[in-house]
């Protein structure tokens, strides 16, 4: 057990609808990471939040957003869903200050499949 | 652009053997080097964690190794178990606040 927890585990959604993935992290990291892992692949990195402020992003269009809130948990925002977004959705998080690095924790993921 | 790249893709032994997996990146400026462990649609579970200024990282039956100035990375599994089934990914930190992660190899471990 990680700490880290996701909702939903699974979620069915169809092309052009938006979702909402939820992470909560455990108290006192202050920096959550999201990413993307297709099946048969590693993770790609999304983008990364620290204390509530974007603090990096990877090669992904802005239709992924996120949100981090002072509780320690955390947003991922997909508008337009297209097909090729199907895949495990993770986020982690770490004690990692700012211009550091620290193990990450990651949650067991979601699941979307979009049709 | 950082790549991470590791092999075998897949790999099945006999419960008992010792084994290796590999991993190479092709930016040798990086933070650290983690291993993770993933199970079948399950999230990714750390194993450890190798700062860009150690050599190797030791846990249990696991020992791992980092040579930066060739870009290798090395998983070394001792008494392999069939409990060990999983898939392994390294990943790298080319910054603070993102990891680059190869495709993985798939472990199979027989009884």
């Amino acid at each position: 057990e990680t700490g880290v927890t996701q909702s939903p585990t699974h979620l069915i959604k169809t092309r052009g609808q938006q979702v909402t993935l939820r992470c909560s992290s455990q108290s006192g990291h202050n920096t959550v990471s999201w990413y993307q892992q297709a099946l048969g692949q590693g993770p790609q990195f999304i983008f990364q939040y620290y204390r509530e402020e974007e603090n990096g992003r990877g090669n992904f269009p802005p239709r992924f957003s996120g949100l981090q809130f002072p509780n320690y948990s955390s947003e991922l925002n997909v508008n337009a869903l297209e097909l090729d977004d199907s895949a495990l959705y993770l986020c982690a998080s770490s004690l990692a200050e700012r211009g550091s690095t620290d193990t990450q924790y990651f949650g067991p993921g979601t699941r979307l499949t979009v049709l | 652009k950082q790549e991470v790249t590791q092999i075998p893709a897949a790999l099945s032994v006999p419960e008992g053997e010792n084994l290796v997996l590999n991993c190479s990146f092709t930016d040798s400026a990086i933070y650290n080097l983690q291993w993770f462990r993933q199970d079948p649609g399950k999230g990714l579970t750390s194993l450890l964690l190798i700062q860009s200024s150690q050599r190797e990282q030791t846990s249990g039956r696991l020992n791992a190794s980092l040579d930066k100035s060739s870009g290798r990375s090395t998983l070394y599994i001792a008494a392999s178990q069939p409990g060990d089934s999983a898939t392994y990914l390294c990943a790298v930190s080319p910054a603070n606040n993102d990891m680059r992660f190869g495709a993985g190899t798939r472990l199979t471990v027989k009884p």
